[in-house]
């Protein structure tokens, strides 16, 4: 089965309200990264985070990383609806970037 | 700084026929991934490359598929007798070194009919 897996599968929210999607792996992981994609467009890097680290920030994002749960989220506040998209979480294993991503996070926002 | 360049963004192709998909890499990068991704899945790792080497080839089907990083130029990613199944879009990334940030081109949109 997939290492990384997401949930929820979709999520629907109004303008403005906060997102949260999580993401639960298996093994070792050397640091995780989150990307977006837009409906058949390509992933846009948002936030890596390594195996060390507990928490990041960027701009409206924030990413948690508890290795001892294997699992990370991540939190998109005061959303928009050009947040309208697919997250993944793909985890490195160390090894070059041979990333193993889920199968996203369905996002909406409602204006 | 561009961005990864892959092209091209669409491709149609014949059952049979070969698919020859390219990939330019981030000006300093000299690290290279393959990905696959079908519809309403996540990406899956193929291959990764570095220069005129091939490092990981474990995603890679065993038949039809095979990929090169040439000192010159870009990476190809090299079906050969294309079929239905290989519809999906393949996506290239680069990093100036294993373990940091991947960026991604925009991908190649196969479709073999």
């Amino acid at each position: 089965s997939q290492q990384g897996e997401e949930d929820p599968q979709a999520l629907s929210i109004q303008e403005g309200e906060n997102a949260t999607m999580n993401c639960s792996y298996k093994t070792s992981i050397n640091n995780l990264q989150w990307y977006r994609q837009n409906s058949g467009r390509g992933l846009v890097h948002l936030i890596l985070i390594r195996s060390n680290e507990r928490e990041k920030h960027s701009g409206r994002l924030r990413v948690t990383l508890d290795t001892s749960k294997k699992s990370s989220s991540l939190l998109i506040t005061a959303s928009r609806a050009a947040d309208t998209a697919s997250y993944f979480c793909a985890t490195d294993l160390g090894y070059g970037n041979k990333l193993v991503f889920g199968a996203g996070t369905i996002l909406r926002v409602k204006s | 700084n561009a961005g990864v360049m892959q092209n091209p963004r669409h491709l149609v192709r014949r059952r049979g026929q070969e698919a020859r998909l390219r990939c330019s890499p981030m000006k300093g990068h000299s690290h290279v991934y393959w990905y696959r991704q079908l519809p309403e899945e996540g990406l899956k790792f193929m291959v990764y490359l570095q220069k005129e080497n091939i490092i990981d080839e474990s995603g890679m089907p065993k038949e039809r598929f095979s990929a090169e990083f040439p000192k010159e130029g870009p990476s190809i990613l090299r079906i050969q007798q294309v079929v239905r199944g290989d519809s999906a879009a393949y996506f290239c990334a680069s990093s100036d070194r294993g373990n940091t940030e991947a960026f991604f081109g925009q991908g190649t949109r196969l479709t073999v009919v």
